[in-house]
């Protein structure tokens, strides 16, 4: 089976600190991906990345910046956190083209 | 523009009431359609992948179905525990990217 995980399950940070979510999977799987998700407007996507190293920007990547340093593992950062970033996060791989896994989310509030 | 839209928001059934939710899409060059079933506080977990108008996928009291222009998904019987957010995706294009839908929030009532 696909593991996902992400770092965290839940997060609180204050505005204006600098926020590092990270995701591992274990399936040897190219891409990766970023989202957000808030009520009423779906998944929407922040970052992806189809090899080390390699990044393109989604729908909404402003105030994001990311990191994949090893194939299995992309971080999300938050420069500086803001109020409007309070969301669940979610972090999805796949394998070329084909299914997207997502794992647990991760709930992140800024105060 | 690419669009996924799912019907109805919400849906509310008695356990053993069947029922279909719609998900309808306006993309150029579908390439799959994806669902997902997501439970609160949870990431969604994978159901069926769709590429071709006509094909069917079923899994217990699930069933999908895929046309030209949308797809269902069929709960036949459904139980309290079918309770969740069913998601819908497409992938379109030349891209890895998928295109959500906001879901369908159903509830069965014992």
């Amino acid at each position: 089976d696909v593991k996902v995980t992400q770092s965290s399950r839940y997060l609180v940070k204050r505005t204006g600190e600098k926020v590092f979510l990270e995701c591992v999977q274990d399936m040897d799987h190219e891409n990766m991906f970023w989202y957000r998700q808030d009520p009423g407007l779906g998944l929407r996507l922040i970052y992806f990345s189809y090899d080390v190293k390699m990044k393109e920007k989604g729908d909404i990547p402003e105030g994001y910046s990311v990191s994949r340093e090893k194939k299995e593992r992309f971080s999300l950062i938050l420069e500086s956190a803001s109020t409007n970033q309070t969301s669940m996060y979610l972090c999805a791989s796949s394998l070329g083209t084909f299914t997207q896994y997502f794992g647990p989310g991760t709930r992140l509030t800024v105060l | 523009e690419d669009q996924v839209t799912q019907s109805p928001e919400a849906l509310r059934l008695q356990e053993g009431e069947s029922s279909s939710l719609n998900c309808s899409y306006t993309v150029s060059g579908l390439r799959g359609l994806f669902w997902y079933r997501q439970d609160p506080g949870k990431g969604p977990e994978f159901l069926f992948t769709l590429y071709s108008a006509g094909e069917e996928k079923e899994k217990e009291r699930l069933k999908a179905t895929l046309t030209k222009k949308e797809s269902f998904l069929h709960i036949t019987a459904p139980k309290p525990e079918d309770s969740a957010t069913y998601l819908c995706a497409v992938q379109a294009g030349g891209g890895n990217q998928f295109y959500f839908g906001t879901g369908t929030s159903l509830t069965v009532i014992p």
